[in-house]
């Protein structure tokens, strides 16, 4: 399809263990965005890529998580020592530019559980 | 961050308009106000957005104030498949998008 791609659809992991997560964004969008969500809560935003480059990763909880985008498509999210604290649904999402005066383009998510 | 205020939770009935609102005091002249909406268990869906002059898609209608510190999202007839959480933002952090808690709308048959 045509879509913002994310895989898994879910993970299970152990407290400790390393995840990647992967987005696939529209072709063509040079923006690109991680977020996560918890139960209840509305998505919280991670790190925004424009291009190769994170423009801002201001939202990335500590230095547990790390995005790459090394081709300025693909993008993996990294956590290492994964704690309970970061279960959660992962989303990514794309935009032609950013997202000032255009549409995010969003993934249906990777959820992750870390038992 | 970019704080908007909505109401938690609304209720409408199918086939009937629905009036989302959303104050947004802090707002300044360049930033674009978004609403998206998210269905259960699927990523957030981009609805509508808007600068100053009131917009209409085939989803819906954006109306915002004057004065630009709130805007409605007008839905003019609910169905069953409009049940979700819409959520309301504007851009102030170049480029990224801040989401708040959101409205749960709910739609009765």
């Amino acid at each position: 399809g045509a879509g913002v791609s994310q895989t898994p659809s879910n993970k299970v992991t152990e407290k400790g263990k390393y995840v990647e997560l992967r987005c696939d964004p529209i072709s063509g969008h040079t923006a690109l965005y991680w977020y996560r969500q918890s139960l209840g809560q509305g998505p919280e935003f991670l790190i925004y890529f424009q291009g190769t480059g994170a423009a801002d990763d201001s939202g990335l909880p500590n230095d547990r998580f790390f995005a790459v985008r090394p081709e300025g498509s693909v993008s993996t999210l990294k956590i290492q020592r994964t704690e309970r604290g970061d279960s959660a649904v992962y989303l990514c999402a794309s935009s032609l530019a950013g997202a000032g005066a255009g549409e995010l383009f969003f993934g249906e998510g990777s959820r992750l559980t870390v038992l | 961050d970019a704080k908007t205020t909505q109401p938690n939770s609304m209720e409408s009935n199918e086939e009937e308009p629905v009036h989302l609102p959303c104050n947004h005091s802090t707002i300044s002249g360049t930033d674009y106000i978004h609403w998206y909406r998210q269905l259960p268990s699927q990523g957030p869906e981009y609805v509508i957005h808007g600068l100053t002059s009131n917009v209409n898609n085939r989803m819906a209608s954006l109306a915002i104030a004057e004065d630009r510190k709130s805007s409605t999202l007008i839905l003019h007839r609910a169905t069953l498949r409009d049940a979700a959480v819409y959520y309301c933002i504007y851009d102030n952090q170049g480029g990224k998008l801040i989401f708040g808690q959101g409205t749960e709308l709910s739609v009765k048959p």
